[in-house]
């Protein structure tokens, strides 16, 4: 069964720093691109950032472009984002997603970012 | 990278079809045939119902369906059921190796 579960949420003042990570199990992780959704409270989903099997392509959101950075651990089946100069608008639920298709989700992580 | 267009709300009766529309440009749903839709229940994960424009996963119901004219992706729900009451996402691949989603839309079962 394919599972995904991100872990690293909580709340960080504005300017501040998290890591998310998302552990893959169920399938090979090393064979999927790997995507961070995430959604406000109330609002709509937003596309957040996608890197290769390999990793050495990634490319992510005009919104977080310079302050996330994407990465993961094949060996560890682990996905990672790096968020850093947190704003209040970075506050949302961070998903971990699967594939072109998203096919898979986790059940999310929250991120709130206040003072 | 513009949210895609999709209709705030739509209706219907049980055993009706209804349709959500979700409308981008040439660099995203025009483009290309990688247009996703996905369906949200309250406080729960997306779920995804159509990927590669027309294509269902294994274990989706065959009362939905997805298409594409132009740079306007639609989805179809026939045979309305009170547990398709949910927000419905559209989403696409788009130039730059980006994706972008629509701005959702809420179907409520008479």
């Amino acid at each position: 069964e394919v599972q995904l579960v991100e872990s690293g949420g909580g709340l960080v003042q504005p300017g501040g720093s998290l890591r998310l990570s998302c552990a893959a199990s169920g399938f090979i992780f090393g064979n999927y691109w790997m995507n961070w959704v995430r959604q406000a409270p109330g609002k709509g989903l937003e596309w957040v950032s996608r890197i290769r099997t390999d990793g050495n392509i990634t490319s992510c959101a005009d919104s977080v472009k310079g302050r996330f950075t994407i990465s993961r651990d094949n060996a560890k089946s682990t996905l990672y984002l790096k968020m850093n100069s947190l704003r209040a608008e970075d506050t949302a639920v961070y998903y971990c997603t699967r594939g072109w298709g998203f096919d898979y989700w986790g059940q999310g992580t929250l991120v709130i970012v206040s003072s | 990278q513009s949210a895609l267009t999709q209709p705030a709300s739509v209706s219907g009766s049980p055993g009706q079809s209804i349709t959500i529309s979700c409308a981008g440009t040439s660099s995203d749903v025009g483009g290309y045939n990688y247009v996703s839709w996905y369906q949200q229940h309250p406080g729960r994960a997306p779920k995804l119902m159509i990927y590669d424009v027309n294509d269902r996963p294994s274990g989706v119901s065959n009362r939905f369906s997805g298409s594409k004219s132009g740079n306007t992706a639609s989805l179809t729900i026939s045979g309305l059921q009170a547990e398709d009451e949910a927000d419905y996402y559209c989403s696409s691949y788009a130039t730059s190796n980006t994706y972008v989603f629509g701005t959702g839309t809420k179907v409520t079962v008479l």
